[in-house]
Protein backbone atom coordinates (compact mmCIF):
# COMPACT_ATOMS: atom_id res chain seq x y z
CA UNK A 1 0.00 0.00 0.00
CA UNK A 2 1.61 3.46 -0.61
CA UNK A 3 1.76 6.34 1.83
CA UNK A 4 -0.32 9.19 0.81
CA UNK A 5 -0.21 11.91 3.54
CA UNK A 6 -2.05 15.36 3.51
CA UNK A 7 -1.65 18.37 6.16
CA UNK A 8 -3.10 19.50 8.11
CA UNK A 9 -6.25 17.32 8.49
CA UNK A 10 -8.79 20.42 9.05
CA UNK A 11 -8.11 24.06 8.77
CA UNK A 12 -10.17 27.04 9.91
CA UNK A 13 -10.17 30.09 7.80
CA UNK A 14 -11.41 33.91 7.57
CA UNK A 15 -13.07 34.35 4.52
CA UNK A 16 -10.53 36.55 2.23
CA UNK A 17 -7.24 34.80 3.70
CA UNK A 18 -5.20 32.86 1.51
CA UNK A 19 -4.25 29.47 2.29
CA UNK A 20 -2.13 26.44 1.42
CA UNK A 21 -1.72 22.65 1.99
CA UNK A 22 0.12 19.90 1.70
CA UNK A 23 0.40 16.09 0.07
CA UNK A 24 3.39 13.80 0.51
CA UNK A 25 3.58 10.92 -2.13
CA UNK A 26 6.79 8.45 -2.87
CA UNK A 27 8.86 10.27 -5.13
CA UNK A 28 10.04 7.16 -6.55
CA UNK A 29 7.91 5.78 -9.41
CA UNK A 30 5.73 8.60 -10.06
CA UNK A 31 3.08 8.73 -12.92
CA UNK A 32 0.49 10.99 -12.10
CA UNK A 33 -0.79 13.16 -9.08
CA UNK A 34 -4.90 14.37 -8.80
CA UNK A 35 -6.29 16.74 -6.96
CA UNK A 36 -9.79 16.97 -5.90
CA UNK A 37 -12.47 18.99 -4.16
CA UNK A 38 -15.15 17.54 -2.28
CA UNK A 39 -18.22 19.31 -1.05
CA UNK A 40 -20.55 17.91 1.85
CA UNK A 41 -23.00 15.88 -0.41
CA UNK A 42 -21.80 16.24 -3.79
CA UNK A 43 -19.42 14.03 -5.71
CA UNK A 44 -15.67 14.63 -5.96
CA UNK A 45 -14.79 17.45 -8.41
CA UNK A 46 -11.32 16.57 -10.07
CA UNK A 47 -9.32 20.07 -9.55
CA UNK A 48 -5.81 19.08 -11.65
CA UNK A 49 -4.00 16.47 -12.72
CA UNK A 50 -0.08 16.90 -12.93
CA UNK A 51 2.69 14.78 -14.43
CA UNK A 52 5.38 16.38 -14.84
CA UNK A 53 7.93 17.87 -12.12
CA UNK A 54 7.70 21.45 -11.82
CA UNK A 55 4.63 21.82 -13.13
CA UNK A 56 2.20 24.79 -11.86
CA UNK A 57 -1.94 24.54 -12.43
CA UNK A 58 -3.74 26.99 -11.64
CA UNK A 59 -8.35 27.11 -11.90
CA UNK A 60 -9.35 30.69 -10.67
CA UNK A 61 -8.01 31.00 -7.50
CA UNK A 62 -7.15 27.96 -6.89
CA UNK A 63 -3.40 26.77 -8.10
CA UNK A 64 -0.88 23.70 -7.49
CA UNK A 65 2.46 22.94 -7.73
CA UNK A 66 4.14 19.62 -7.92
CA UNK A 67 8.00 18.47 -7.10
CA UNK A 68 8.04 15.05 -8.01
CA UNK A 69 11.90 14.89 -6.96
CA UNK A 70 10.90 15.37 -3.46
CA UNK A 71 7.68 13.97 -3.14
CA UNK A 72 5.19 16.40 -2.93
CA UNK A 73 2.87 18.98 -4.04
CA UNK A 74 0.96 22.27 -2.70
CA UNK A 75 -2.59 23.69 -2.98
CA UNK A 76 -3.07 27.49 -2.99
CA UNK A 77 -6.40 28.81 -2.52
CA UNK A 78 -6.26 32.62 -2.42
CA UNK A 79 -8.88 34.81 -1.20
CA UNK A 80 -10.56 32.07 0.32
CA UNK A 81 -14.56 32.21 0.30
CA UNK A 82 -17.18 30.35 1.68
CA UNK A 83 -17.82 28.09 -0.91
CA UNK A 84 -14.05 27.13 -0.51
CA UNK A 85 -15.40 24.74 2.14
CA UNK A 86 -14.40 21.26 1.20
CA UNK A 87 -12.34 18.59 1.76
CA UNK A 88 -9.68 18.54 -0.99
CA UNK A 89 -8.07 15.18 -1.54
CA UNK A 90 -4.88 14.54 -3.23
CA UNK A 91 -4.41 11.31 -5.39
CA UNK A 92 -1.10 9.56 -6.69
CA UNK A 93 -0.95 7.08 -9.68
CA UNK A 94 2.68 5.36 -9.95
CA UNK A 95 4.19 4.38 -12.79
CA UNK A 96 3.93 0.89 -11.82
CA UNK A 97 0.82 -0.46 -13.49
CA UNK A 98 -1.15 3.31 -13.87
CA UNK A 99 -5.05 1.56 -12.83
CA UNK A 100 -5.66 3.22 -10.08
CA UNK A 101 -5.51 5.90 -7.43
CA UNK A 102 -4.01 5.88 -4.10
CA UNK A 103 -5.76 8.81 -2.08
CA UNK A 104 -4.47 10.60 0.65
CA UNK A 105 -6.93 11.21 3.81
CA UNK A 106 -7.71 14.63 2.91
CA UNK A 107 -7.47 18.62 4.26
CA UNK A 108 -10.78 19.43 5.56
CA UNK A 109 -11.01 23.13 4.91
CA UNK A 110 -13.73 25.48 6.60
CA UNK A 111 -14.01 28.91 5.31
CA UNK A 112 -15.85 31.24 7.99
CA UNK A 113 -17.49 34.23 6.64
CA UNK B 1 -24.29 16.06 -20.26
CA UNK B 2 -25.29 13.82 -17.56
CA UNK B 3 -22.68 12.66 -15.14
CA UNK B 4 -21.85 9.49 -13.43
CA UNK B 5 -25.10 8.04 -11.25
CA UNK B 6 -24.87 5.54 -8.47
CA UNK B 7 -28.36 4.04 -7.36
CA UNK B 8 -29.04 3.24 -4.43
CA UNK B 9 -28.00 6.48 -2.86
CA UNK B 10 -28.64 5.12 0.96
CA UNK B 11 -28.96 1.14 1.69
CA UNK B 12 -29.63 -0.17 4.60
CA UNK B 13 -29.25 -3.97 4.91
CA UNK B 14 -29.00 -6.77 7.43
CA UNK B 15 -26.05 -8.81 8.52
CA UNK B 16 -25.32 -11.26 6.00
CA UNK B 17 -27.37 -10.41 2.90
CA UNK B 18 -26.66 -9.85 -0.16
CA UNK B 19 -26.34 -6.09 -1.95
CA UNK B 20 -26.06 -4.59 -5.76
CA UNK B 21 -25.09 -1.52 -5.76
CA UNK B 22 -25.10 0.37 -9.82
CA UNK B 23 -22.79 2.46 -11.52
CA UNK B 24 -23.85 4.21 -14.52
CA UNK B 25 -20.78 6.11 -16.01
CA UNK B 26 -20.30 8.97 -18.33
CA UNK B 27 -20.71 7.85 -22.02
CA UNK B 28 -18.11 6.80 -23.70
CA UNK B 29 -15.87 6.78 -20.82
CA UNK B 30 -14.03 3.33 -21.11
CA UNK B 31 -12.23 3.57 -17.73
CA UNK B 32 -14.58 2.84 -14.71
CA UNK B 33 -13.22 2.35 -10.96
CA UNK B 34 -15.21 1.88 -7.95
CA UNK B 35 -13.35 2.90 -4.43
CA UNK B 36 -14.76 2.20 -0.89
CA UNK B 37 -14.76 5.26 0.84
CA UNK B 38 -14.93 4.28 5.43
CA UNK B 39 -15.33 7.27 7.83
CA UNK B 40 -11.97 9.25 8.27
CA UNK B 41 -10.11 7.88 5.27
CA UNK B 42 -9.78 8.61 1.81
CA UNK B 43 -11.28 6.21 -1.10
CA UNK B 44 -9.83 3.52 -0.76
CA UNK B 45 -8.96 1.38 -4.77
CA UNK B 46 -11.23 -1.72 -5.45
CA UNK B 47 -11.67 -2.54 -8.96
CA UNK B 48 -11.18 -0.99 -12.45
CA UNK B 49 -12.53 -1.97 -15.17
CA UNK B 50 -11.19 -1.13 -18.97
CA UNK B 51 -14.11 -1.76 -21.31
CA UNK B 52 -15.86 -4.58 -19.82
CA UNK B 53 -13.06 -6.58 -18.43
CA UNK B 54 -11.23 -6.19 -15.04
CA UNK B 55 -8.07 -4.69 -15.94
CA UNK B 56 -7.40 -4.85 -12.07
CA UNK B 57 -9.26 -6.15 -9.30
CA UNK B 58 -6.16 -5.99 -6.73
CA UNK B 59 -8.10 -3.91 -4.07
CA UNK B 60 -11.48 -6.48 -3.87
CA UNK B 61 -10.91 -7.31 0.03
CA UNK B 62 -11.90 -10.81 -0.45
CA UNK B 63 -13.82 -12.75 -2.50
CA UNK B 64 -17.29 -11.78 -1.07
CA UNK B 65 -16.83 -9.07 -3.26
CA UNK B 66 -17.45 -8.99 -6.84
CA UNK B 67 -18.39 -6.69 -9.87
CA UNK B 68 -19.45 -6.69 -13.54
CA UNK B 69 -19.37 -4.50 -16.45
CA UNK B 70 -21.14 -7.22 -18.90
CA UNK B 71 -21.68 -4.09 -22.06
CA UNK B 72 -18.80 -1.50 -21.08
CA UNK B 73 -21.10 0.59 -19.54
CA UNK B 74 -22.91 0.17 -16.64
CA UNK B 75 -21.39 -1.77 -13.77
CA UNK B 76 -23.06 -3.37 -10.92
CA UNK B 77 -20.95 -3.96 -7.54
CA UNK B 78 -21.89 -6.76 -5.83
CA UNK B 79 -21.67 -8.10 -1.97
CA UNK B 80 -22.57 -11.65 -0.80
CA UNK B 81 -23.15 -12.02 3.32
CA UNK B 82 -22.64 -8.42 4.06
CA UNK B 83 -20.52 -7.78 7.02
CA UNK B 84 -20.79 -4.61 9.31
CA UNK B 85 -17.43 -4.00 8.62
CA UNK B 86 -18.55 -3.81 5.07
CA UNK B 87 -20.49 -0.19 5.91
CA UNK B 88 -19.11 2.63 3.89
CA UNK B 89 -20.00 4.71 1.39
CA UNK B 90 -19.10 3.07 -2.02
CA UNK B 91 -18.06 5.37 -4.79
CA UNK B 92 -17.48 4.99 -8.85
CA UNK B 93 -15.56 7.20 -11.14
CA UNK B 94 -15.40 6.96 -14.89
CA UNK B 95 -12.86 8.31 -16.70
CA UNK B 96 -11.14 8.14 -20.99
CA UNK B 97 -8.61 6.32 -19.48
CA UNK B 98 -6.06 5.99 -16.91
CA UNK B 99 -4.64 8.94 -16.47
CA UNK B 100 -7.12 11.06 -17.46
CA UNK B 101 -9.27 13.12 -13.97
CA UNK B 102 -12.00 11.10 -12.78
CA UNK B 103 -15.54 12.15 -12.85
CA UNK B 104 -17.10 10.75 -9.73
CA UNK B 105 -20.68 9.65 -8.86
CA UNK B 106 -22.70 10.78 -5.73
CA UNK B 107 -21.82 7.72 -4.16
CA UNK B 108 -23.71 5.16 -2.35
CA UNK B 109 -23.82 4.71 1.29
CA UNK B 110 -24.15 1.12 2.59
CA UNK B 111 -24.88 0.13 6.08
CA UNK B 112 -25.09 -2.73 7.79
CA UNK B 113 -26.75 -3.69 10.54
Amino acid sequence: ILNVEQSPQSLHVQEGDSTNFTCSFPSSNFYALHWYRWETAKSPEALFVMTLNGDEKKKGRISATLNTKEGYSYLYIKGSQPEDSATYLCAFIPSTGANNLFFGTGTRLTVIP
Amino acid sequence: GAGVSQTPSNKVTEKGKYVELRCDPISGHTALYWYRQSLGQGPEFLIYFQGTGAADDSGLPNDRFFAVRPEGSVSTLKIQRTERGDSAVYLCASSLGPTFEQYFGPGTRLTVT
